[in-house]
């Protein structure tokens, strides 16, 4: 099975603060991974697809790249409303696994 | 508007049997694969199982194998994950979700609102 660690587990930062979040594969899986937000008390929602194509309807400031087994996703300007849990998931075979999760707070 | 809307979950005894069900809406249902996945209380998301738009081809977690069956009706527009012998560690919120399979596009697009699965006595 393909091992997703992502980093940090949590974050802090400021209104207007740049946040990177990392997930790196335990194999590579070209660019088949997507990031998803998840507020509190509600479900995942689709930010990111295929490593970095921008789900429609999702502000620009959100971001990712990456390819083979190194990911980022970027927040360029963090906003109040962003705090959430954030999760990348490869699907490039079975099973598909998500990472742990980063917890983004405002600071 | 695409819709996913789970039922199904509630309090059951450990080694009891659970079916979920997933309604689905805005969509042809029939032309996409779908999926269910979970999450335990305060813990992390957990893909559970895909299935086909036929219902032909199936995956599952390998640790529920046995345990979990995902199926589907087209004519009713809805998705199933047939839950037994089931256990304290199985108590979370199952979501159904719309899994895309074209490469460039492929993941999980749209999610239900989840349905809670205790498992206590």
């Amino acid at each position: 099975d393909i091992q997703m660690t992502q980093s940090p587990s949590s974050l802090s930062a400021s209104v207007g603060d740049r946040v990177i979040i990392t997930c790196r594969a335990s194999q590579g899986i070209r660019n088949d991974l997507g990031w998803y937000q998840q507020k509190p008390g509600k479900a995942p929602r689709r930010l990111i697809y295929a490593a970095s194509s921008l789900q429609s309807g999702v502000p620009s400031r959100f971001s990712g790249r990456g390819s083979g087994t190194e990911f980022t996703f970027t927040i360029s300007s963090l906003q109040s409303e962003d705090v959430a849990t954030y999760y990348c998931l490869h699907h490039y075979t079975y099973p598909l696994t998500f990472g742990g999760g980063t917890r983004v707070e405002i600071k | 508007e695409v819709q996913l809307v789970e039922s199904g979950g509630g309090l059951v005894q450990p080694g009891g049997s659970l079916r979920l069900s997933c309604a689905a809406s805005g969509f042809t249902f029939s032309g996409y694969w779908m999926t269910w996945v979970r999450q335990a209380p305060g813990k992390g998301l957990e893909w559970v199982a895909n299935i086909r738009e036929d219902g032909r081809e199936k995956y599952h977690l390998e640790s529920l194998k046995g345990r979990f069956t995902v199926s589907r009706d087209n004519a009713k527009n809805s998705l199933y994950l047939q839950m037994n012998t089931l256990g304290a560690e199985d108590t979370a919120v199952y979501y159904c979700a719309r899994y895309v399979v074209m490469r460039q596009q492929r993941g999980l697009d749209y999610w239900g609102q989840g349905t809670l699965v205790t498992v206590s006595s």
